[in-house]
Formats: C-alpha cells, structure tokens, sequence
C-alpha cells in the first residue's frame, strides 16, 4: 500500500541559508500535517492543510512556510535557518473528509543546520 | 487546550517482562487515542489506537484501553521481547483538524 513519501530524507544545510521539504500524502487523503521533533523531544505540531487550505497553524516560526499544491502534496520552506532548527521534521496525512482521523506519517526528513 | 502526560522513563526491562506505560490526558472535546512506537533513527508508526470510551486498542500483544472517566489510556504488554526497545508515544486528537498532541515519550529498553 502507498504510504507518505517525505524527500529528502537527510538534508544538511548552513546557517542563514534556506531549505524546502516535500511531502506526498497517501493518495486521496486530503489533509496534511507538519510536526517538528527535535533531540529527545516529542513531535510539535508545526502546520496542517486540509484541501489545499491551511486549516491549523502551532508553534511554526515566522521564518517557516507551507503550502499545499493542487496534487496534495506539500512543501515546508525554511529560511535564514538557525541551529536549533536541525530536528527531524515528520509529515502525515489523513482522509478526514471520509471520516478517518488517523493519521499516517512518513520516515521523515532530518535537517542538521551546520 | 489538549495535553497528554505520560510515564517518565527510561524503562528498563528484562525478556519476559510486563511493561506498563501510563498516559492520562487532558482534551476539549472528545478525543481519540493513539500509542505511537518510534524505533532507533526510524519514523513514528502507529501501534493502536482508540476512538471512544471502553474501547480497547490492540496490537503486536499491546493493549491500552479508553478510560474517560479516569482520563487515561496506559499501554500495557504481558511479555516483552528485546524487539520492543523504542520510544513509546502517547498521543490525542481532537475537532476540528485532528492534529496530534504528543507525551513527552517514553524510552523502553528490553534486555535479553
């Protein structure tokens, strides 16, 4: 069965500079999260989508954005990044307009800002 | 606004053991219940989950059942195996978007 595609899987990047995370929810699921887990941390709601809209916003820095495109699919962008945005950051996805509110996450993308 | 407390760890277990994880919650509304495994450098799957009060998810010999009315939902396993060192999530989700707000994670490590 199809799952939630994240790319890439690692990222390394420097400081100030920008990086863009994709996810590709499982098919016809129309709602997309965002979570950021840092060292040792639980997941932090980052942002969700549901049908293209952005539906909820947590603790997202104003130097993050996100979007949903046509396809369903998602991307994450991060500017000026800083150190202590190097974490693991997880998308899920889940069909809630069919009722189904579990959500399916990918293997995630680990970001280390050097 | 939602929350979820769970058993401070780690949890270190010999083979065979019984394992019990506690989560209690705090939630607007009506929320469903989840336990998320996340193995060494992998990604958060879903163990079991619970949508209403009195249900029992089960899974891979875990169980946790939906208190309400003590606001709890504890996993528990009658016999771990050193396959099940990981980190264990508790996790809600409520209206309108059924995001999840996670515990703080519980490290569990099983010896042979």
């Amino acid at each position: 069965a199809a799952g939630v595609i994240q790319s890439p899987r690692h990222l390394i990047k420097e400081k100030r500079e920008t990086a863009t995370l994709k996810c590709y929810p499982i098919p016809r699921h129309d709602t997309v999260y965002w979570y950021q887990q840092g060292p040792g941390q639980d997941p932090q709601f980052l942002i969700s989508f549901y049908e293209k809209m952005q539906s909820d916003k947590g603790s997202i820095p104003d130097r993050f954005s996100a979007q949903q495109f046509s396809d369903y699919h998602s991307e994450l962008n991060m500017s000026s990044l800083e150190l202590g945005d190097s974490a693991l950051y997880f998308c899920a996805s889940s069909s809630l307009s069919r009722g189904n509110t579990e959500a399916f996450f990918g293997q995630g993308t680990r970001l280390t800002v050097v | 606004g939602n929350s979820v407390t769970q058993m401070e760890g780690p949890v270190t277990l010999s083979e065979e053991a019984f394992l019990t994880i506690n989560c209690t919650y705090t939630a607007t509304g009506y929320p469903s219940l989840f336990w998320y495994v996340q193995y060494p450098g992998e990604g958060l799957q879903l163990l079991l989950k619970a949508t209403k009060a009195d249900d029992k998810g089960s899974n891979k010999g875990f169980e946790a059942t939906y208190r309400k009315e003590t606001t709890s939902f504890h996993l528990e396993k009658g016999s771990v195996q050193v396959s099940d060192s990981a980190v264990y999530f508790c996790a809600l989700s409520t209206l309108p978007d059924y995001k999840l707000s996670f515990g703080a994670g519980t490290t569990v490590t099983v010896r042979a």
